[in-house]
């Protein structure tokens, strides 16, 4: 089974520039994360998908940050413009279904953006 | 104060020796997980807890309720265990919370 795909693995911008991630989940997982991990700290929720709605994104800061996952199923991860305090590692993660035991996440290997 | 707290933060030993990190959560929760971090990000699931223990291998994860406590023991620890490793709860609202990590070396 393939597991949670993320592009690009690297990025580097200047400040004020935007970027895009993306995230392929797991064939037939309904729920997706993305997360904000900064160096030396656990992962932040971001914003929370299920299938196409949004469950969560109290944590995403919307001056700059969109997400959407339009068909259910593959999403993206913006930032415009970036901000220094922006660097770190952005994860992608998906769930069979939310709220039940079959809820176990399964991350992507992250995309590592640096801002200069 | 953080929701969850791991201790140590650091953590060096020889290899063979016996590994515990522990991690205490401040709110209500429906499950914790312990979840394995290696260099370049990946992020692997190792546990899914709600009461007792559960056993995987040389890995050991225990959870006690009423303390909101939790621990992960690696016995038997070998180079290949060094990681990061993170406990995460799962409380109101479902979603995650998780704690700042373990850095774990254990050399040869």
């Amino acid at each position: 089974e393939a597991g949670v795909a993320q592009s690009p693995r690297y990025k580097i911008i200047e400040k004020r520039q935007s970027v895009a991630f993306w995230c392929n989940p797991i064939s037939g997982h309904a729920t997706l994360y993305w997360y904000q991990q900064i160096l030396g700290q656990g992962p932040k929720l971001l914003i929370q998908f299920q299938n196409n709605g949004v469950v969560d994104d109290s944590q995403l800061p919307k001056d700059r940050f969109s997400a959407e996952r339009l068909k259910g199923v593959d999403s993206t991860l913006k930032i415009q413009p970036a901000k220094l305090e922006d660097s770190a590692v952005y994860l992608c993660a998906s769930s069979l279904r939310l709220g039940t035991s079959a809820d176990t996440q399964y991350f992507g290997p992250g995309t590592r953006l640096t801002v200069l | 104060k953080n929701e969850v707290e791991q201790s140590p933060q650091n953590l060096t030993a020889q290899e063979g020796e016996f590994i515990t990190i522990n991690c205490s959560y401040s709110v209500g929760i429906s499950a914790l997980h312990w979840l394995q971090q290696h260099p370049g990000g990946g992020i692997v699931s190792l546990f899914m807890l709600s009461s007792g223990k559960k056993k995987h291998g040389r890995l050991i994860a225990t959870i006690n309720i009423q303390e909101k406590h939790s621990s992960l023991h690696i016995t038997a620890s070998h180079p290949r265990d060094s990681a990061v490793y993170i406990c995460a709860v799962r409380g109101g609202a479902q979603k995650l919370v998780f704690g700042q990590g373990t850095r774990l070396t254990i050399n040869p």
